[in-house]
Order: structure tokens, then C-alpha cells, then sequence
């Protein structure tokens, strides 16, 4: 049971130039987000998945995209990277429970580091 | 709108003595209520929550977190800190809407020196 995992765990990027970040779990969870950590920001959501072929918007979606095309994975796309990019990525996943459940906590991967110049 | 906040960019301790990271937060409705750690380039992993019922809230590596509604507080605290919880902590509560998100606080760098 690998639990989140994020491929790659690093990345350089030169501005313009596209990529896709890769989210994997394998604990069957219906909820599945993407965020970005920034120094002094704490983590921002950028979007985030109720289920297989569902994505909505977070706080912060411009210049991202996303899709769910298969339970276990959430990809996060950036089609034309700026430095305004330059950031930690997370993802994270969760049941679909109701608030009062024990469980419902949400599960996060290692993180990929991203640097756009 | 939902949020919360952590007022410490930085706490320092010493190893043995007790240790408390704050968090207040603003809701509307009941809130439910997150501390989250992270160690140093790794993924945040789950402390503890709050949803109802006691006010003290025990969690994972003995922490424990005191909600307090007339102060619309939720500090997570320990009674002897290690240097191996020195760390980065985030308080989250949930958001109003029906997918249940969380909006995290900026963070609080722990750090506990032997």
C-alpha cells in the first residue's frame, strides 16, 4: 500500500514550456486535490476532483488544468509555465464520508518541486 | 467565509518543556477544525481534528489540541516537546460548501532545540 504518490519529484522548466504532473493512489478514494505551497502562503487549492471524470475549480485554477480520467490518478497540467509557478505541488486524497467520520482525513503525496525560470 | 488563522510564523522551545502552536479561526455554521504537521520535504501528514463532542482533542505523537468556542480558538499543544517535533504545522478548518475542503492556515515553523 504505496498511498499518494507524485511523479516527478522535481522539475526545472523553462518559461513557456508545458509538463504534467502525475498524482497516483491506491486506497480506492473518491476526493482528490491538488494544491500549491508558497513560502509565508501555507497550501492554496488549486483543483480538486469529487470522482472518476469530475474536476471544479479551487482557490487558485489560472494556468492549470487537470483531469480524472481513471479513479486512482489526478493530473495536473501546466500548458505554459511561468515563474509565477515556481512552487511545491501537492496532492491529496480522501473518502467520500460524512464530517462526523473518523476517517475522513485527507492523505497527502511527497510532493513535487517545481521550478519554472 | 471560512478561514483560520495561525499568528506565529515561528516558535521556539526547549527540548522537555511544553509547547503550544496557535491557531483561531472564522466560520459560520459548526466548525470543523485540522492540524496538519510537515517535516521537512515531506508530504503534510494528519495531527488531529476537532467535529463535536469533547473540547480536548488527543492525536497522533501526543499532541492534543484544545478547541475553545467563546475564543474561537483550536491551539495544538504538548506537554514535553522533543527536537524531532520540530516541523512545520498548519491548522485547516473545512470550508461552507458541500465537498468538504479545507482551507489551510500559512503555517507555524516549530522548532524545539535540546
Amino acid at each position: 500500500n504505496a498511498g499518494v504518490t507524485q511523479t516527478p519529484k522535481f522539475r526545472v522548466l523553462k518559461t513557456g514550456q508545458s509538463m504534467t504532473l502525475l498524482c497516483a493512489q491506491d486506497m480506492n478514494h473518491e476526493y482528490m486535490y491538488w494544491y500549491r505551497q508558497d513560502p509565508g502562503m501555507g497550501l492554496r487549492l488549486i483543483h480538486y476532483s469529487v470522482g472518476e471524470g469530475t474536476t471544479a475549480k479551487g482557490e487558485v485554477p489560472d494556468g492549470y488544468n487537470v483531469s480524472r480520467l481513471k479513479k486512482q490518478n489526478f493530473l495536473l497540467g501546466l500548458e505554459s509555465a511561468a515563474p509565477s509557478q515556481t512552487s511545491v505541488y501537492f496532492c491529496a486524497s480522501r473518502r467520500a464520508t460524512g464530517l462526523g467520520d473518523s476517517t475522513d482525513t485527507q492523505y497527502f503525496g511527497p510532493g513535487t518541486r517545481l521550478t519554472v525560470l | 467565509a471560512q478561514s483560520v488563522a495561525q499568528p506565529e510564523d515561528q516558535v521556539n522551545v526547549a527540548e522537555g518543556n511544553p509547547l503550544t502552536v496557535k491557531c483561531t479561526y472564522s466560520v459560520s455554521g459548526n466548525p470543523y477544525l485540522f492540524w496538519y504537521v510537515q517535516y521537512p520535504n515531506r508530504g503534510l501528514q494528519f495531527l488531529l481534528k476537532y467535529i463535536t463532542g469533547d473540547n480536548l482533542v488527543k492525536g497522533s505523537y501526543g499532541f492534543e489540541a484544545e478547541f475553545n468556542k467563546s475564543q474561537t480558538s483550536f491551539h495544538l499543544k504538548k506537554p514535553s516537546a522533543l527536537v524531532s517535533d520540530s516541523a512545520l504545522y498548519f491548522c485547516a478548518v473545512r470550508d461552507g460548501g458541500s465537498q468538504g475542503n479545507l482551507i489551510f492556515g500559512k503555517g507555524t515553523k516549530l522548532s524545539v532545540k535540546p
